[in-house]
Formats: C-alpha cells, sequence, structure tokens
C-alpha cells in the first residue's frame, strides 16, 4: 500500500529552527511536495523536490532523499505566523498525490 | 478576486439528499480536483479531471459523481448523502510546468455535515 508518514504535532519557540520530517512508501514516485495550512483555511504550496537535494527558498528549505523514500522541511527564524499544518505529499506513478495527514506546529514566545 | 471559489461555503443536509459542490476557477488552468480532508487523515482525492473530456476516479470515489462544464467549472455531487460524507471538501486546480511540477491551488473548502 501507500504511505506517508509525518508527526502529528510539534511545538518550537519563536526565533529558534525546527525540521518537520516525513517518510513515503508510494508505487513509484514523481516528486515531493510540502503545503502549509493554516487552521479553518486552504492548503498553499511551499515547495517541491524531485531530485535528491536541498531546495531553499528564503526561510524554508526543503531536501529530499530518494533513496531513503525520505524528505524534510526546515523552517528557520521562526515566527508565530508559521504556526500551522504542514501536509507532505508524495506523486505516485499515476501522478497523483498521496498525502500526509499532516504535521501540527506550535510556536510559542 | 479569488481564483478559485466554491459554493456554498458551508451545507448542512440530512441523509438520502442529493447535494451539488460547486467549484470555478479564473487561472486558466486545464487541471482540477475534488478532495475531502477528515480529522486526523490526509487529503484523499474523489475525482480528477485534466481536461473537460477527461474524468478519471480518484481514491474514494463511490458515492460521488463529478462534471465538468468547462475548463473552469468541475462540479461534485452526492447522489444520496450519507453522515460519513460529512467532511471539509476542497477543489483544487493546477497546470503542469518544469520537470512535473504541478502545483495545486486551492479553493476556501465547503464544509459539509450531513445529519
Amino acid at each position: 500500500g501507500q504511505n506517508i508518514d509525518q508527526p502529528t504535532e510539534m511545538t518550537a519557540t519563536e526565533g529558534a529552527i525546527v525540521q518537520i520530517n516525513c517518510t513515503y512508501q508510494t508505487s513509484g514516485f514523481n516528486g515531493l511536495f510540502w503545503y502549509q495550512q493554516h487552521a479553518g483555511e486552504a492548503p498553499t504550496f511551499l515547495s517541491y523536490n524531485v531530485l535528491d537535494g536541498l531546495e531553499e527558498k528564503g526561510r524554508f528549505s526543503s531536501f529530499l532523499s530518494r533513496s531513503k523514500g525520505y524528505s524534510y522541511l526546515l523552517l528557520k527564524e521562526l515566527q508565530m505566523k508559521d504556526s500551522a499544518s504542514y501536509l507532505c505529499a508524495a506523486k505516485d506513478s499515476n501522478y497523483q498525490l498521496i498525502w500526509g495527514a499532516g504535521t501540527k506546529l506550535i510556536i510559542k514566545p | 478576486d479569488a481564483d478559485v471559489t466554491q459554493t456554498p461555503r458551508n451545507r448542512i443536509t440530512k441523509t438520502g439528499k442529493r447535494i451539488m459542490l460547486e467549484c470555478s476557477q479564473t487561472k486558466g488552468h486545464d487541471r482540477m480536483y475534488w478532495y475531502r480532508q477528515d480529522p486526523g487523515l490526509g487529503l484523499r482525492l474523489i475525482y480528477y479531471s485534466f481536461d473537460v473530456k477527461d474524468i478519471n476516479k480518484g481514491e474514494i470515489s463511490d458515492g460521488y459523481s463529478v462534471s465538468r462544464q468547462a475548463q473552469a467549472k468541475f462540479s461534485l455531487s452526492l447522489e444520496s448523502a450519507i453522515p460519513n460524507q460529512t467532511a471539509l471538501y476542497f477543489c483544487a486546480t493546477s497546470d503542469l510546468m518544469r520537470e512535473g511540477l504541478d502545483e495545486q491551488f486551492f479553493g476556501p473548502g465547503t464544509r459539509l455535515t450531513v445529519l
């Protein structure tokens, strides 16, 4: 079966760094996505990795290891507005996204 | 104006009723999707369409049907609503870009309650 695993909840301090991990098992692989979803709102796109390595975009970076079926999202200089759920999704051999349940990130002052 | 709109935003209905959720987009994208989101679960794909003449079942299509009336419009119907279809429903659109990237743009969601 296809599966995406990520922690249910994480807590971090304003100004700090947090890493959200994601492991995936899919039939085929055609890319890994990270989305941000604030409570009661729609998901919004953060990053995309299809090759191994690190993609950096401002305070956010995303890493992919295809051989390990592993990705992480790194958030630096945390701000209170970063409190949200972070959704990991892998695209399978049919080019469909398989979504994780999301990691709720709580930022404390 | 929002690029992807959904109507209604909230709906309460009774078991057995037929319900239609509508999605419109002004992004000019060919690809459109319907998802449901339940607490503790990931987004699950119900149906998707890559163009007006293309309709495909997703992971959980049973009990649902769709209509792609135009490039900009994609409707989801619940033929006979049941309580376990109570969920948050999202419409999304995308267009294929570089290296397989098809970032999905989501509508604001429709919260459906079936009593």
